[in-house]
């Protein structure tokens, strides 16, 4: 168990939907991470917020937004839907070098 | 343009024998590696990383080399168990941008009984 949370585990919803996936990092870490993992790929690095303030930006579509609140969650929303967008979606949280990854939300757009 | 990459998708070894898994990056700029572990419907596991400073760094039955003249870096597994099985990402990152992990694509490990 990282210590890190995330919820929902499986959402399925259907094109030109919106949905919103949750992560609580571990406690103290104050920078949090969200990746995406498509069919059979590596992580891609999707942004980095650090105690409310957005760090660092991948390759994150501009359909996708993100925020991280004052108690330290983020959310990751996913809006306009595409079937492509269909993959696992992981935070990972950390207080140095080290990452620690929740177990993800695995999102099918149908 | 892959910045770092795992060119073995995959990988089958003995129980007991070594599992050596290799990793190659192009960014000068990446001065600490990590490895991580993945089992299926699971998030990555940290296993062992290293600072650009150092060309090995060891914890039980893993150790990691770093060759920072050939851009390479492997991951040492002896002796290997069945329970490693599963997929390895090597990460790299660049301190000075946000401590962002840049994953290479993966290599599955299976150790055979």
């Amino acid at each position: 168990d990282s210590g890190v949370t995330q919820t929902p585990k499986h959402l399925i919803t259907a094109t030109g939907q919106r949905v919103t996936l949750r992560c609580s990092p571990r406690s103290g870490d104050l920078s949090v991470y969200w990746y995406q993992q498509s069919l059979d790929q590596g992580l891609q690095f999707l942004i980095q917020y650090y105690n409310g303030e957005e760090r660092a930006k991948g390759n994150i579509l501009e359909r996708f937004s993100a925020q991280q609140f004052p108690d330290l969650h983020s959310e990751l929303n996913l809006s306009s839907l595409e079937l492509g967008d269909s993959a696992l979606y992981f935070c990972a949280s950390s207080q140095d070098n080290e990452q620690f990854f929740g177990p993800g939300t695995r999102l099918t757009v149908l | 343009d892959q910045q770092v990459k795992q060119n073995s998708p995959s990988l089958s070894v003995q129980e007991g024998r070594i599992s050596i898994l290799n990793c190659d990056y192009t960014n000068s700029m990446f001065d600490y590696f990590l490895w991580y572990k993945k089992y299926p419907a699971e998030g990555p596991t940290f296993l062992i990383s290293i600072s650009s400073i150092k060309d090995k760094n060891e914890d039980g039955r893993f150790t990691v080399f770093l060759n920072k003249s050939a851009k390479h870096l492997s991951l040492h597994i002896v002796p290997s168990q069945p329970g490693d099985s599963a997929v390895y990402f090597c990460a790299a990152v660049t301190n000075n941008a946000g401590n962002m992990l840049t994953f290479g694509g993966g290599t599955r490990l299976m150790v055979k009984p």
